[in-house]
């Protein structure tokens, strides 16, 4: 089956450093891939859908300029997280599509991201 | 806009049946899913059920559709201590529910 791949799976970095998120399609071409934030016990919360080869495009009240993707290639999107602070501690997860509109997401196993 | 809505937790006993019920709003998507998340890891795609249908089986679980109440639910036969997880509806484009926690108690 089709299986994305997230790496890291838990980073621990200091305020005001950047990290880098990178979420692979391993199997399968992936157009669009999707960024999400989950807060404890709580859903995921779309931040933004990352389009190759295009800007990302953003949710409202997501900061484009904190929230950095680049989709350069049909397999590889990544999210960084710029000038991290404690609040931006978080678990990060991203998602691809095989192709059309209807078919399922399939997700990384997500990152831990704590910033200290 | 789309709008899904779960139950929040449910506990059942080891070998009893739960039942995770969702609500939504629009009806316009082909698909509804259902997802399962396990501690500190990523969504797991359980099953979906395509809105021209009713009702699907796939081993332990069922998927119950009614598009006039536009209500989906999914039963786990047997439960068993493996299937406490949050599980996720999930509702054409990127529309989750709010997670269902399922808590088994042997």
């Amino acid at each position: 089956g089709a299986v994305v791949s997230q790496h890291p799976s838990w980073v621990i970095c200091k305020s005001g450093t950047s990290v880098k998120i990178e979420c692979r399609s391993l199997d399968f071409q992936a157009t669009t891939m999707f960024w999400y934030r989950q807060f404890p016990k709580q859903s995921l919360m779309l931040m933004a859908t990352s389009n190759e080869g295009s800007k990302a495009t953003y949710e409202q009240g997501v900061e484009k300029d904190k929230f950095l993707i680049n989709h350069a290639s049909l397999t590889l999107s990544t999210l960084t997280v710029t000038s991290a602070h404690p609040e931006d501690s978080s678990f990060y997860i991203c998602s691809a599509r095989i192709s059309s509109y209807n078919s399922p997401l399939h997700f990384g196993n997500g990152t831990r991201l704590t910033v200290t | 806009g789309e709008d899904v809505e779960q139950s929040l937790f449910l506990s059942v006993r080891e070998g009893d049946s739960s039942v995770i019920n969702c609500t939504y709003t629009d009806s316009s998507s082909t698909y509804l899913y259902w997802y399962k998340q396990e501690p500190g890891a990523g969504l797991q795609l359980l099953t979906y059920i395509f809105s021209n249908m009713d009702m699907k089986q796939d081993q332990r679980l069922t998927v119950l559709l009614n598009k006039k109440d536009k209500h989906l639910s999914l039963r786990i036969a047997d439960t068993q201590t493996g299937d406490s997880a949050i599980y996720f509806c999930v509702y054409g484009k990127l529309t989750f529910g709010q997670g269902t926690i399922l808590t088994v108690h042997p």
